[in-house]
């Protein structure tokens, strides 16, 4: 089974300050790793995403996450909050290797960015 | 390339009816996953679906709830008998090989319950 956890369901940041949302999942086999963005009435968009290799991913939007085995994390950030960076964040996982493994999400973490 | 198209956007039901939500996944997209978003929570899995076959149906309520992918055709969530619980958004979301390399989501459907 594989779960996930968001800390912190909302996190507010100014304009231009670092941007760090926390995920820890828990998986028994070799996960994939996702971050998702959901702006008001809309649907999920996905940020970035890690399967194998460098652990450290870019995404869209001048976003980030380190994939961190040891300490089952997968935290998201970006260097410098913009006003449209306002949205909810989502961490997900699957099993890898699995072919239509189901992603499972974590409850969300609602960022606010202050001028 | 048009992305997931879910329709319709809104929906209003009373208590009682039934409701019909459809997904129409990217070309080429084979996969078809249902989520659920109640109020303040994350997406809740409920199906998972390829063409004329339900693969994985776990997140399924047991009664009430069906889905379908036909051979031709969008995939539909069909719940009968709605209650005012069943308020919520779903989302349908589709990928080519499977949710490995990530889901390409619909917009949703926001179904009330009156």
């Amino acid at each position: 089974a594989q779960s996930v956890t968001q800390l912190g369901s909302h996190v507010s940041v100014s304009e231009g300050a670092l941007v760090l949302l926390r995920c820890n999942y828990s998986s028994s086999v070799p996960p994939y790793l996702f971050w998702y963005v959901q702006y008001p009435n809309q649907g999920l968009q996905l940020l970035l995403k890690y399967t194998t290799g460098a652990t450290l991913v870019k995404g869209i939007n001048g976003f980030e996450a380190e994939f961190k085995k040891s300490e089952t994390s997968f935290h998201l950030t970006k260097p410098s909050a913009h006003m449209s960076d306002a949205a909810e964040y989502f961490c997900a996982v699957s099993e890898a290797e699995t072919s239509g493994s189901r992603l499972t999400f974590g409850e969300g973490t609602q960022l606010t960015v202050n001028p | 390339n048009a992305g997931v198209m879910q329709n319709p956007r809104h929906l209003v039901r009373r208590r009682g009816q039934e409701a019909r939500l459809r997904c129409s996944p990217m070309k080429g997209h084979s996969h078809v996953y249902w989520y659920r978003q109640l109020p303040e929570e994350g997406l809740k899995f409920m199906v998972y679906l390829q063409k004329e076959n339900i693969i994985d149906e776990s997140g399924m309520p047991k009664e009430r709830f069906s889905a379908e992918f036909p051979k031709e055709g969008p995939s539909i969530l069909r719940i009968q008998q709605v209650v005012r619980g069943d308020s919520a958004a779903y989302f349908c979301a589709s990928s080519p090989t499977g949710a490995n390399y990530g889901y390409t989501f619909g917009s949703g459907t926001r179904l009330t319950v009156v």
